[in-house]
């Protein structure tokens, strides 16, 4: 079982584009999220997804738009990339009614936006 | 406003010794608390949790102490091991309108020395 895959692993991006970070998994959970992770921050909810077809705001959407087609996967898409949006970027998934709802976390996206 | 705080950036422990992680939180909704361990180039993994009706819960060498009237947890971890060396993350849960969410500490960097 792969658990959760991200794509790309790592990005320089210029400021000004797009671009979209993917994120899949096989554990046909429910909930999906993505976070940031800056230094001194910690983890910030950016989108989060209850179940295929709804999204919803998190701590820091400015910027950042989701999509839930389907069960198994849960695009991120910065329209126009800005320097503060570069990040570690990591998606989790949730299965509801798991007891205390831990979330599995995929390896993350390195993304500098120059 | 930060919700759930990690006040030492970075703790330093000799292997065998305990290790004591702490936490600070102000959402007094929160029915659940989690820790994560997370090392370098890889997404957060799941440690361990409580629930906000216990005050303690153990596994292995981990261990986690809540304190409802102080909204402060820790994790103990004992004895230590190099391997432990890792970011560890707090994080608090709770239902956020729909869905259920968590919100991450900034994390504390532990140095286990052999």
């Amino acid at each position: 079982t792969a658990g959760i895959t991200q794509a790309p692993t790592s990005q320089i991006l210029a400021a000004g584009r797009s671009m979209t970070l993917r994120c899949t998994q096989d554990m046909r959970h429910n909930a999906m999220y993505w976070y940031r992770q800056d230094l001194g921050l910690g983890l910030r909810l950016i989108h989060y997804s209850n179940t295929a077809g709804t999204t919803g705001k998190g701590e820091v959407p400015d910027g950042y738009s989701v999509s839930r087609a389907n069960t198994d996967d849960f695009p991120l898409t910065l329209a126009s990339a800005v320097p503060s949006q570069t990040s570690v970027y990591f998606c989790a998934s949730s299965g509801i009614g798991t007891g205390l709802n831990e979330q599995f976390f995929g390896p993350g996206t390195r993304l500098t936006v120059l | 406003d930060q919700q759930v705080k990690q006040n030492s950036p970075s703790l330093s422990v000799q292997e065998g010794r305990i290790s004591i992680l702490n936490c600070d939180y102000t959402n007094s909704m929160f029915d659940y608390f989690l820790w994560y361990k997370k090392y370098p180039a890889e997404g957060p993994t799941f440690l361990i949790s409580i629930s906000s009706i216990k005050d303690k819960n153990e596994d292995g060498r981990f261990t986690v102490f809540l304190n409802k009237s102080a909204k402060h947890l820790s994790l103990h971890i004992v004895p230590s091991q190099p391997g432990d060396s890792a970011v560890y993350f707090c994080a608090g849960g709770g239902l956020s309108g729909s869905a259920r969410q968590l919100t991450f500490g900034s994390g504390t960097q532990l140095t286990v020395l052999p």
